[in-house]
Protein backbone atom coordinates (compact mmCIF):
# COMPACT_ATOMS: atom_id res chain seq x y z
CA UNK A 1 0.00 0.00 0.00
CA UNK A 2 1.62 3.36 -0.28
CA UNK A 3 2.48 5.46 2.53
CA UNK A 4 1.76 8.77 4.35
CA UNK A 5 2.47 11.44 1.28
CA UNK A 6 3.32 14.91 2.47
CA UNK A 7 4.32 17.93 0.95
CA UNK A 8 6.97 20.23 0.33
CA UNK A 9 10.06 18.07 1.68
CA UNK A 10 11.19 21.37 2.56
CA UNK A 11 10.39 24.75 3.37
CA UNK A 12 12.15 27.93 4.40
CA UNK A 13 10.73 31.63 5.26
CA UNK A 14 11.33 34.44 6.92
CA UNK A 15 9.58 35.09 10.41
CA UNK A 16 5.97 36.41 10.07
CA UNK A 17 5.55 35.00 6.91
CA UNK A 18 2.67 32.13 6.35
CA UNK A 19 3.55 28.67 5.21
CA UNK A 20 1.08 25.66 4.74
CA UNK A 21 1.99 22.13 4.74
CA UNK A 22 -0.35 19.22 3.19
CA UNK A 23 -0.73 15.43 3.78
CA UNK A 24 -2.47 12.31 2.03
CA UNK A 25 -2.96 9.51 4.41
CA UNK A 26 -2.79 6.05 3.54
CA UNK A 27 -6.12 4.93 2.00
CA UNK A 28 -8.85 3.89 4.87
CA UNK A 29 -6.82 5.38 7.50
CA UNK A 30 -9.95 7.26 9.36
CA UNK A 31 -7.22 9.13 11.73
CA UNK A 32 -4.85 11.15 11.00
CA UNK A 33 -2.05 13.49 13.19
CA UNK A 34 0.14 16.46 12.39
CA UNK A 35 3.28 16.23 15.22
CA UNK A 36 6.18 18.45 15.37
CA UNK A 37 9.32 17.27 15.71
CA UNK A 38 12.13 20.19 17.08
CA UNK A 39 15.58 18.82 16.43
CA UNK A 40 16.86 16.91 19.48
CA UNK A 41 13.56 16.00 21.02
CA UNK A 42 10.62 13.54 19.95
CA UNK A 43 7.32 14.22 18.14
CA UNK A 44 4.97 16.17 19.80
CA UNK A 45 0.98 16.04 18.89
CA UNK A 46 -0.37 19.26 17.30
CA UNK A 47 -3.63 17.92 16.14
CA UNK A 48 -5.60 14.48 15.57
CA UNK A 49 -8.29 14.17 13.86
CA UNK A 50 -11.27 11.54 13.47
CA UNK A 51 -12.29 11.42 9.74
CA UNK A 52 -13.27 15.40 9.44
CA UNK A 53 -13.53 16.12 13.15
CA UNK A 54 -10.90 17.59 15.81
CA UNK A 55 -10.63 14.37 18.59
CA UNK A 56 -7.73 16.61 19.95
CA UNK A 57 -5.88 20.23 19.62
CA UNK A 58 -4.91 21.08 23.01
CA UNK A 59 -1.63 21.08 21.97
CA UNK A 60 -1.87 23.69 18.69
CA UNK A 61 -1.17 26.91 19.31
CA UNK A 62 -4.23 28.40 18.12
CA UNK A 63 -3.09 31.46 17.52
CA UNK A 64 -1.22 30.98 14.33
CA UNK A 65 -1.71 27.22 13.80
CA UNK A 66 -4.69 25.97 12.38
CA UNK A 67 -5.25 23.18 10.39
CA UNK A 68 -8.16 21.00 8.30
CA UNK A 69 -9.19 17.91 7.21
CA UNK A 70 -12.15 18.34 4.55
CA UNK A 71 -14.17 15.87 3.47
CA UNK A 72 -12.30 13.02 5.82
CA UNK A 73 -9.06 12.38 3.38
CA UNK A 74 -6.46 15.28 3.30
CA UNK A 75 -4.89 17.58 5.90
CA UNK A 76 -3.51 20.80 5.58
CA UNK A 77 -1.56 22.19 8.21
CA UNK A 78 -1.35 26.11 8.45
CA UNK A 79 1.10 28.86 10.45
CA UNK A 80 0.59 32.33 9.83
CA UNK A 81 2.69 34.29 11.07
CA UNK A 82 5.51 31.96 11.84
CA UNK A 83 7.85 32.61 14.89
CA UNK A 84 11.46 31.30 14.81
CA UNK A 85 10.53 28.95 17.46
CA UNK A 86 8.28 27.30 15.02
CA UNK A 87 11.49 25.45 13.24
CA UNK A 88 11.07 21.99 13.13
CA UNK A 89 9.83 18.92 11.24
CA UNK A 90 6.02 18.85 10.83
CA UNK A 91 5.50 15.54 10.56
CA UNK A 92 1.83 13.69 9.27
CA UNK A 93 0.80 10.16 10.69
CA UNK A 94 -2.92 8.23 10.35
CA UNK A 95 -4.02 4.75 10.96
CA UNK A 96 -7.02 2.54 10.46
CA UNK A 97 -8.53 2.54 13.80
CA UNK A 98 -7.99 2.83 17.89
CA UNK A 99 -4.70 1.10 18.98
CA UNK A 100 -3.33 0.16 15.88
CA UNK A 101 0.30 1.73 14.74
CA UNK A 102 1.02 4.87 13.47
CA UNK A 103 2.35 5.28 9.87
CA UNK A 104 4.38 8.32 9.43
CA UNK A 105 5.08 10.20 6.04
CA UNK A 106 8.69 11.31 5.68
CA UNK A 107 7.95 15.11 7.31
CA UNK A 108 8.59 18.58 6.30
CA UNK A 109 11.42 20.41 7.51
CA UNK A 110 11.12 23.91 8.20
CA UNK A 111 13.47 26.57 8.82
CA UNK A 112 12.09 30.25 9.63
CA UNK A 113 14.93 32.65 9.43
CA UNK B 1 0.00 13.23 33.11
CA UNK B 2 1.10 9.99 30.44
CA UNK B 3 4.58 10.48 29.26
CA UNK B 4 7.72 8.14 28.43
CA UNK B 5 11.55 8.75 29.64
CA UNK B 6 14.31 7.38 27.76
CA UNK B 7 17.83 7.12 28.46
CA UNK B 8 19.54 9.76 27.23
CA UNK B 9 21.95 9.24 24.33
CA UNK B 10 24.29 9.42 22.19
CA UNK B 11 25.24 5.13 22.69
CA UNK B 12 28.03 4.49 21.06
CA UNK B 13 28.89 0.91 19.96
CA UNK B 14 31.16 -1.64 17.99
CA UNK B 15 29.53 -4.07 15.68
CA UNK B 16 28.08 -7.22 17.80
CA UNK B 17 27.98 -5.54 20.37
CA UNK B 18 24.95 -5.89 23.11
CA UNK B 19 22.44 -2.90 22.82
CA UNK B 20 20.36 -1.82 25.94
CA UNK B 21 18.45 1.27 25.55
CA UNK B 22 16.03 2.06 28.92
CA UNK B 23 12.62 3.10 28.78
CA UNK B 24 10.12 3.58 31.36
CA UNK B 25 6.27 5.21 31.13
CA UNK B 26 3.93 6.89 33.25
CA UNK B 27 -0.11 5.92 32.05
CA UNK B 28 -3.41 6.93 33.69
CA UNK B 29 -4.79 4.03 31.72
CA UNK B 30 -3.83 0.95 30.31
CA UNK B 31 -1.34 1.46 27.46
CA UNK B 32 0.01 -0.27 24.43
CA UNK B 33 3.97 0.55 23.86
CA UNK B 34 5.98 0.84 21.59
CA UNK B 35 9.40 1.45 19.45
CA UNK B 36 9.64 3.50 16.53
CA UNK B 37 12.97 3.75 14.65
CA UNK B 38 14.56 7.12 12.43
CA UNK B 39 17.03 6.31 10.36
CA UNK B 40 19.42 9.11 8.71
CA UNK B 41 17.05 10.71 5.97
CA UNK B 42 14.34 9.08 6.58
CA UNK B 43 10.84 8.34 8.37
CA UNK B 44 10.05 7.06 11.70
CA UNK B 45 9.17 3.98 11.70
CA UNK B 46 7.48 1.50 13.74
CA UNK B 47 10.07 -1.22 15.11
CA UNK B 48 7.93 -3.20 17.48
CA UNK B 49 4.92 -3.16 19.52
CA UNK B 50 3.29 -5.15 22.87
CA UNK B 51 -0.32 -4.29 23.54
CA UNK B 52 -0.57 -5.78 27.18
CA UNK B 53 1.48 -6.73 30.03
CA UNK B 54 4.41 -9.32 29.72
CA UNK B 55 3.95 -9.70 26.00
CA UNK B 56 7.40 -9.41 24.35
CA UNK B 57 7.46 -7.40 21.09
CA UNK B 58 9.96 -8.66 18.48
CA UNK B 59 11.71 -7.53 14.94
CA UNK B 60 14.74 -7.56 12.72
CA UNK B 61 16.72 -9.08 15.70
CA UNK B 62 15.26 -6.49 18.54
CA UNK B 63 13.07 -7.35 21.42
CA UNK B 64 11.14 -5.35 24.53
CA UNK B 65 8.85 -7.28 27.01
CA UNK B 66 6.49 -5.13 28.15
CA UNK B 67 6.49 -4.78 32.57
CA UNK B 68 3.77 -3.51 34.27
CA UNK B 69 5.40 -4.05 37.63
CA UNK B 70 8.31 -1.95 36.91
CA UNK B 71 6.71 0.20 34.34
CA UNK B 72 9.10 -0.51 31.57
CA UNK B 73 9.57 -1.40 28.16
CA UNK B 74 13.61 -1.79 27.44
CA UNK B 75 15.08 -2.20 23.63
CA UNK B 76 17.57 -4.73 23.29
CA UNK B 77 19.59 -6.36 20.53
CA UNK B 78 21.64 -8.82 21.06
CA UNK B 79 24.62 -8.20 18.36
CA UNK B 80 24.50 -4.39 16.63
CA UNK B 81 25.04 -3.79 12.69
CA UNK B 82 26.50 -0.77 11.43
CA UNK B 83 22.90 -0.48 9.72
CA UNK B 84 21.38 -0.04 12.92
CA UNK B 85 22.73 3.09 13.41
CA UNK B 86 19.44 5.23 13.76
CA UNK B 87 17.61 7.26 16.21
CA UNK B 88 15.16 5.38 18.50
CA UNK B 89 12.00 6.14 20.04
CA UNK B 90 10.18 4.58 22.97
CA UNK B 91 6.25 5.80 22.75
CA UNK B 92 3.03 4.67 24.15
CA UNK B 93 -0.65 4.62 23.39
CA UNK B 94 -3.74 4.75 25.50
CA UNK B 95 -5.81 2.55 24.15
CA UNK B 96 -9.52 3.07 25.57
CA UNK B 97 -9.11 6.70 25.18
CA UNK B 98 -8.06 6.17 21.10
CA UNK B 99 -5.40 9.11 22.02
CA UNK B 100 -2.65 9.94 19.83
CA UNK B 101 0.94 8.58 20.38
CA UNK B 102 3.29 10.10 23.34
CA UNK B 103 7.07 9.70 22.22
CA UNK B 104 10.34 9.99 24.59
CA UNK B 105 12.99 12.35 23.19
CA UNK B 106 15.11 9.59 21.10
CA UNK B 107 18.20 7.85 21.84
CA UNK B 108 20.61 7.99 19.49
CA UNK B 109 22.25 4.80 18.48
CA UNK B 110 25.85 4.87 16.55
CA UNK B 111 27.27 1.82 15.58
CA UNK B 112 31.48 2.08 14.29
CA UNK B 113 32.77 -1.33 12.81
Amino acid sequence: EAGVAQSPRYKIIEKRQSVAFWCNPISGHATLYWYQQILGQGPKLLIQFQNNGVVDDSQLPKDRFSAERLKGVDSTLKIQPAKLEDSAVYLCASNRDRGSPLHFGNGTRLTVT
Amino acid sequence: GDSVTQMEGPVTLSEEAFLTINCTYTATGYPSLFWYVQYPGEGLQLLLKATKADDKGSNKGFEATYRKETTSFHLEKGSVQVSDSAVYFCALMINQAGTALIFGKGTTLSVSS
